[in-house]
């Protein structure tokens, strides 16, 4: 499976926009991006997925280098609730399994 | 969207003895997933569970520790068996809703520990 990098923890200000990075410089042809976060004491919940170009949903933007090698999570304002662990996760489109990294834990600051 | 339920959310449990988890789907899925998420850490795939077939496991996860049954289209067990102290974690169950690329759908996790 291709690896993503993220950093291991991340704060920002509740209200403002968070831009969670992640790398993925083997990712193939084949490989969707996908974000899922872990609420405390929750089960993973899916934020968002793409192949190339940006996506924007009700949670989130993604962000896609041209290159693909890189993707950037945006919140466009963070609220306390988005305090979770955020998981970067390269998917094959042949593929149904999902394969979790360490993934980004983002502390949000009143 | 899917809504899961896992029984128990909890339990502890006495080593050597086995735990059957549950999952239950409000919908007919065809990828079940069970995964094991120890403390302070990232979630670990254990097998993939279709409907009819015999459940996948990944590298490090054999059946005779985690067996599987998968009897229908909205409903899993997970057995850990012969339990350890090492064993104490929270297991997961997902499933996928259609194919190609869907979310998956994450139930809160049974949290177990072995004394």
């Amino acid at each position: 499976d291709a690896k993503t990098t993220q950093p291991n923890s991340m704060e920002s200000n509740e209200e403002e926009p968070v831009h969670l990075p992640c790398n993925h410089s083997t990712i193939s042809g084949t490989d969707y991006i996908h974000w899922y976060r872990q609420l405390p004491s929750q089960g993973p919940e899916y934020v968002i997925h793409g192949l190339t170009s940006n996506v924007n949903n009700r949670m989130a933007s993604l962000a896609i280098a041209e290159d693909r090698k890189s993707s950037t999570l945006i919140l466009h304002r963070a609220t306390l609730r988005d305090a979770a662990v955020y998981y970067c996760i390269l998917r094959d489109v042949r593929d149904d399994k999902i394969i979790f990294g360490k993934g980004t834990r983002l502390h949000i600051l009143p | 969207s899917a809504v899961i339920s896992q029984k128990p959310s909890r339990d502890i449990c006495q080593r050597g003895t086995s735990l059957t988890i549950q999952c239950q789907v409000d919908s007919q899925v065809t990828m079940m997933f069970w995964y094991r998420q120890q403390p302070g850490q990232s979630l670990t795939l254990i097998a993939t569970a279709n409907q009819g077939s015999e459940a996948t496991y990944e590298s490090g996860f054999v059946i005779d520790k985690f067996p599987i049954s998968r009897p229908n289209l909205t409903f899993s067990t997970l057995t850990v068996s012969n339990m350890s102290p090492e064993d104490s974690s929270i297991y997961l169950c997902s499933v996928e809703v259609g194919r190609g690329q869907g979310p998956q759908h994450f139930g809160d996790g049974t949290r177990l520990s072995i004394l």
